[in-house]
Order: structure tokens, then sequence, then C-alpha cells
């Protein structure tokens, strides 16, 4: 198993600013996934960061808005930039336990975004 | 990966198994399906996954059709803890696809 810690654990913002969402894992891993969860939605994935490489982005996000930095095997930050009330949501950082063909992902306890 | 059809919201008593079922009519061969939840305010939960023999862990069984077109995630005795959204998903499993994508989920409340 894995254990995440998100920071912050939640955070007021005001439009147009950005936030850095840090992610720090208790172990080294290769893979680490962000994901947001829109009020009383289910979970999107954001983007794939691994180590050493670009972050891969899922369709509909792009890097401007939400760079990832990946600098060693424990940790990852996501930053909201330009944050509009549209990106009040739940950020969450997982990773990837196990076997990477079957293992199961370990989520963070989320960081809860408001944009006023 | 293949899509996943369930239930928008189950009620189950307290103490009594929880059965959630999920359709997978559309899996291929090579995929597991995988059980998550969520408890409110918290991050998604692994709970078990299988690729086509039933699975138990200390948290619940998961029972796989034959055909592999359908799953049942068993809670043997519910508490009230086990109030949650439940995600049933498959996925190709090989190495560049470790990736999980949620779907709508099914609210399990179980009631006192």
């Amino acid at each position: 198993s894995a254990v995440i810690s998100q920071k912050p654990s939640r955070d007021i913002c005001q439009r147009g600013t950005s936030l850095t969402i840090q992610c720090q894992v208790d172990s080294q891993v290769t893979m680490m996934f962000w994901y947001r969860q829109q009020p009383g939605q289910s979970l999107t994935l954001i983007a794939t960061a691994n180590q050493g490489s670009e972050a891969t982005y899922e369709s509909g996000f792009v890097i401007d808005k939400f760079p990832i930095s990946r600098p060693n095997l424990t940790f990852s930050t996501l930053t909201v930039s330009n944050m509009s009330p549209e990106d009040s949501s739940i950020y969450l950082c997982s990773v990837l336990g196990g076997r990477a063909t079957t293992g199961e992902l370990f989520f963070g306890e989320g960081s809860r975004l408001t944009v006023l | 990966d293949a899509k996943t059809t369930q239930p928008t919201s189950m009620d189950c008593a307290e103490g009594r198994a929880a059965n959630l079922p999920c359709n997978h009519s559309t899996i291929s061969g090579n995929e597991y399906v995988y059980w998550y939840r969520q408890i409110h305010s918290q991050g998604p939960q692994y709970i078990i996954h299988g690729l086509k023999n039933n699975e138990t862990n200390e948290m619940a069984s998961l029972i796989i059709t034959e055909d592999r077109k359908s799953s049942t995630l068993i809670l043997p005795h519910a508490t009230l803890r086990d109030t949650a959204v439940y995600y049933c998903i498959v996925r190709v499993a090989y190495f560049g696809n470790e990736k999980l994508t949620f779907g709508t989920g099914t609210r399990l409340t179980i009631i006192p």
C-alpha cells in the first residue's frame, strides 16, 4: 500500500489567481495520476505524471491550465492556473500500487478548491 | 476500455449482504474488473479486482459470471460505514495503461 498526503486539504481562492497542490507519497512510485472531481460528479483523469518526463494530459486538459511537476519519485505538484468558479472541484492525487499491469490505485484525501 | 453499467442507487439493511451488480457486456478477454468505493469527502478506496475467477478478500467478494459480461460485488455483512459510492471499472491491464476511467457508480445507502 501507499500513504499519500495532499496539501492543502482545502482552500478558497479568488478568480484569476493560481493555486499549487502538492502530493507526497511515502514510497517511490513510477506513475502518479491527477484526477478532478467536480461537485456531485465522478472522477475525471487530468493527467499522468511520470518522473523525468512531461506529463501526459487527457482530452480536455492542457498544460497551460494545469501545469504539473514531478521532480522525484515521491512528489508531484498540480497547479490550477487563472482560476474561475468552474474550477471549483476536489483534486485528487493517486499512485499505482503493486504490479503495473494489475495493481490498484491508492488515492490521497483530495484538495477541495473553491473559487469565488 | 469497456464501458460499465451500474444502478444509480441501492439501499441495504445493516447486517445484511449488499449485492452490487455491474454490467460489462463488451468486456474483452484481457480486461480486469475492478471495484472501488468513495466514502463521502474521502479519496476512492480500492476494494477488489478479478479477471475470470471469483475473488474474496477481507472487504468483499467478487463474483464474475462465466461469460464475464457481468459481475457482482458482495459486502457480506453491511455496516453503516459501508455507505458510499461504489465504482465498477474494467481495464485492459498492460504496461502503459495503468489509469482508471471512473463511471458514475452506485450510491449504496446502508439503512439502520
